[in-house]
């Protein structure tokens, strides 16, 4: 699987909007950029996924670099609950369902 | 509806004990996951079950991990002769069976050896 490069830690002020950045510059053309998330205590949860286009949903929005070598994961107004580690991962479609690769993650603090 | 259910949440047991931890992935999913999280660490995959097709158990790190799935249902972990060094929590994770759908994890075992 393709790597990726997400900064170790990262700090944003609560109702304010968080850009997580990922680089994965030597994803492939059929990768999938996935995001989850771990909560303290907790198993790590779905947030979002993309090929090409940028992704809304519930929980945040996905913006993908036009060469795709980077992406960004968007929290519009963070909350004390978005406190997380955010994992940025691919996953190729054309590989089955093998087993996500987790790297280290951006520790993600929120202050009141 | 029902997430996906690990028991127990914590386990402490004494080294050289043998321990079974348990996965009741979310009904109707056909892939299991089980991976290891050691403190301030992240996720290694152990083990891995899609359908009826054998599992990849590539991640288990010795011949004392092994891990059973019955159809599609439940999942039971088991280390023999625990040592030190298995501390940590274990997540199971379920999906559909596509490549993709999202990982569902339940919220883990923590296990401690003594």
């Amino acid at each position: 699987d393709a790597k990726t490069t997400q900064p170790n830690s990262m700090e944003s002020n609560e109702e304010e909007p968080v850009h997580l950045p990922c680089n994965h510059s030597t994803i492939s053309g059929t990768d999938y950029i996935h995001w989850y998330r771990q909560l303290p205590s907790q198993g790590p949860e779905y947030v979002i996924h993309g090929l090409t286009s940028n992704v809304n949903n519930r929980m945040a929005s996905l913006a993908i670099a036009e060469d795709r070598k980077s992406s960004t994961l968007i929290l519009h107004r963070a909350t004390l609950r978005d406190a997380a580690v955010y994992y940025c991962i691919l996953r190729d479609p054309n590989s089955g369902n093998t087993p996500l690769v987790f790297g280290k993650g951006t520790r993600l603090s929120v202050i009141a | 509806g029902a997430g996906v259910s690990q028991s127990p949440s914590n386990k402490v047991t004494e080294k050289g004990k043998d321990v079974e931890l348990r996965c009741d992935p979310i009904s109707g999913h056909t892939a299991l996951y089980w991976y290891r999280q050691r403190l301030g660490q992240g996720l290694e995959f152990l083990i891995y079950f899609q359908g009826n097709s054998a599992p990849d158990k590539s991640g288990l790190p010795s011949d004392r991990f092994s891990a059973e799935r019955t159809g599609e249902s439940v999942s039971t972990l088991t280390i023999q002769r625990t040592q030190q060094e298995d501390s940590a929590v274990y997540l199971c994770a379920s999906s559909l069976g596509t490549s993709r759908s999202p990982l569902h994890f339940g919220n883990g075992t923590r296990l401690t050896v003594t």
